[in-house]
């Protein structure tokens, strides 16, 4: 069954440095997304991706964030300057309608020390 | 207020019970997701929703779109069921407001 994937699963850094989370979504999808979820808490919505642009992204994605598609395949969440706050599980979907399911890939912890 | 509510928020059963989880919202949706996250934290689609009523081996999803809720149900559970069960909504333009799920612990 076709995967989500991304990388890594598991990255610490210190506060103030940029990270990039990957995402490589389903080939066929057209809809790209990154949730969020602090330790504890439910998943939030950050950002929607279509057809090379942002859709809709939520109060948490600020100036702080980007996403790109950089080569067609792999979707990207950018922070800038990470802060303290910005630890959580950072979960990248895609879905190849508006109106179909998604699909989830595993994760990446990120951990702002 | 949250807009999605789901209870209860903890959950124990024994072996071979039938078990349902109830996921109240109250925004406008398109559709409405059961979602299964194990421990490790991935998270798994297990139904989208617009109408009536989907099943999928011993998982059964319902929602009455006028009273705005949904159930899902796992008929004979296992050990294996245990996980946390989280109801997200989606809302136009294209988003999912999550719930704070439930976890199920099924014991043998």
């Amino acid at each position: 069954e076709p995967e989500v994937t991304q990388t890594p699963s598991h990255q610490v850094t210190q506060m103030g440095q940029e990270v990039i989370l990957r995402c490589v979504p389903i080939s066929n999808h057209l809809y790209f997304y990154w949730y969020r979820q602090i330790l504890g808490q439910k998943v939030e919505f950050l950002v929607s991706f279509y057809n090379n642009e942002i859709s809709e992204k939520s109060e948490i994605f600020d100036d702080q964030f980007s996403v790109e598609r950089p080569d067609g395949s792999n979707f990207t969440l950018k922070i800038r300057s990470t802060k303290l706050e910005d630890s959580a599980m950072y979960f990248c979907a895609s879905s190849d309608t508006a109106n179909y399911g998604y699909t989830f890939g595993s994760g990446t912890r990120l951990t702002v020390v | 207020k949250n807009e999605v509510e789901q209870s209860p928020q903890n959950l124990t059963a024994q072996e071979g019970e039938f078990i349902t989880i109830n996921c109240s919202y109250s925004v406008g949706i398109s559709a409405l997701h059961w979602l299964q996250q194990h421990p490790g934290g991935g998270i798994v689609s297990l139904f989208m929703l617009s109408s009536g009523k989907k099943k999928h081996g011993r998982l059964i999803a319902t929602i009455n779109i006028q009273e705005k809720h949904s159930s899902l149900h796992i008929t004979a559970s296992h050990p294996r069921d245990s996980a946390v069960y989280i109801c997200a909504v989606k809302v136009p333009p294209d988003k999912l407001i999550f719930g704070t799920g439930t976890r199920l612990q099924v014991f043998p």
